[in-house]
């Protein structure tokens, strides 16, 4: 079946370690994004990838990187873990960028805890 | 700018009680609406969308109609069930792009 897939489930770290986070997909979307919600949140966009194209939500902290290799793969960089960065972290495609009518289609998320 | 206000939680129904979650937006235009559900330890999956204004989403028994006169997108479902206790978002797209602004999330709970 064509999916999102988010590796792994649960990520534990220590503060200022930095971390990775992956994500899959075999729909052969463009867009790629990285969204986090934090405990009974919404959850709130970082940044996406149309194809090579990064695009940076101005609010996103520097300690955020992220990186697309290729079509079928997306990570999270934290640079530098804080406490406050404990939270899921939500992968999702989209098969274009503009429009608004597309469905964004999720992973299940990587749930962050920093020590 | 655009946003998205949903109704505060948490709601508790009985069994085949019936459910409305408000949801209403700000927009220049007319956006796209969604409801997504994200069930325990689950990442969210789309429930319904409408394109249009006086368009109406339906899926697994929930229903929302696009209503631009009130700029709202109300989920109901006339008969709730155990396994619909979940946490609902409703969203729309953020400016023209497809990436997404949530509401606050509705936490929807069903006892037998």
């Amino acid at each position: 079946d064509a999916m999102v897939i988010q590796n792994p489930r649960y990520q534990v770290t220590q503060f200022g370690k930095p971390v990775t986070l992956s994500c899959s997909q075999t729909l052969n979307h463009n867009v790629m994004y990285w969204y986090q919600q934090k405990s009974s949140q919404a959850p709130k966009l970082l940044f996406h990838y149309y194809d090579k194209d990064f695009n940076n939500e101005a609010d996103t902290p520097d300690n955020f990187q992220s990186r697309r290799p290729n079509t079928s793969f997306c990570f999270l960089d934290i640079r530098s873990p804080g406490l406050g960065d404990a939270a899921m972290y939500l992968c999702a495609t989209s098969r274009d960028r503009w429009g608004g009518a597309d469905t964004q289609y999720f992973g299940p998320g990587t749930r962050l805890t920093v020590l | 700018g655009d946003s998205v206000t949903q109704m505060e939680g948490p709601v508790t129904l009985s069994e085949e009680a019936f459910l409305t979650i408000n949801c209403t937006y700000t927009a220049t235009g007319y956006p796209s609406l969604f409801w997504y559900v994200q069930y325990p330890g689950e990442g969210l999956q789309l429930l319904l969308k409408a394109t249009k204004a006086d368009d109406k989403g339906s899926n697994k028994g929930f229903e929302a109609t696009y209503r631009k006169e009130t700029t709202s997108f109300h989920l109901e479902k006339g008969s709730v069930q155990v396994s619909d206790s979940a946490v609902y978002f409703c969203a729309r797209p953020l400016g023209a792009g497809t990436a997404l602004i949530f509401g606050k999330g509705t936490t929807l709970s069903v006892s037998s």
